[in-house]
């Protein structure tokens, strides 16, 4: 089955603690993205990377770190968690670019700072 | 600034009705829309995705359309259930590199 997989689904860490929320896709896609969901925000994107070494900024991307040393992973690193960073976390692949095909997004992480 | 507005916020109407669901967008230079389902404490499931060249899709019960020239698309879903009910989600690519959402649409559908 095509899917998208995040782990954990469910997070709750204190502030300065560092942790990682996987995600890995089964479908050879090349685009990977992670955004955040904020109630009146909407979804708003962090990092994306078109290929294996290629990452870049979205549009909130501080506070957070990502690699895609493989293709079908793109982990998203948070190396000193703040209550700000508390959200929901979808992690998302297309096969090329950004929507040029139909987007897949795993299930979301929500993440508590504390 | 390239924005995604979705109106109504909610939207609650009695099974069987027709649903008819708006996005609006400030660029009409696009790649393409597509529109997501959202279910509570779930992830996106994609709907339908309209390349730019395109005025509309068909999925089922689920009818897309796009007009570029007037920044608009529109989401029909023809004789709603009570398993329609969900948030409803545009987004569109104005570049190659990510999805701009819209804040979406609630929408219930009473028995």
């Amino acid at each position: 089955e095509a899917q998208v997989t995040q782990n954990p689904r469910y997070l709750i860490t204190v502030t300065g603690k560092k942790l990682t929320v996987t995600c890995s896709q089964n479908m050879n896609h090349e685009y990977m993205s992670w955004y955040r969901q904020d109630p009146g925000l909407g979804l708003r994107q962090i990092y994306y990377s078109m290929n294996v070494e290629v990452t870049d900024k979205g549009d909130v991307p501080e506070g957070y770190k990502v690699s895609r040393k493989e293709k079908r992973n793109f982990p998203l690193i948070l190396e000193s968690p703040s209550p700000n960073q508390t959200s929901l976390y979808f992690c998302a692949s297309s096969l090329y670019k950004a929507g040029n095909t139909e987007a897949f997004f795993g299930q979301g992480t929500r993440l508590t700072v504390v | 600034k390239q924005e995604v507005t979705q109106i109504p916020a909610a939207l609650s109407v009695p099974e069987g009705e027709n649903l008819v669901l708006n996005c609006s967008f400030t660029d009409s230079a696009i790649y393409n829309l597509q529109w997501f389902r959202q279910d509570p404490g779930k992830g996106l499931t994609s709907l339908l995705l309209i390349q730019s060249s395109q005025r509309e899709q068909t999925s089922g019960r689920l009818n897309a359309s796009l007009d570029k020239s007037s920044g608009r698309s529109t989401l029909y879903i023809a004789a709603s259930q009570p398993g329609d009910s969900a948030t409803y989600l545009c987004a569109v690519t104005f570049d190659d590199y990510k999805l701009s959402f819209g804040a979406g649409t609630t929408v219930t559908v009473r028995a």
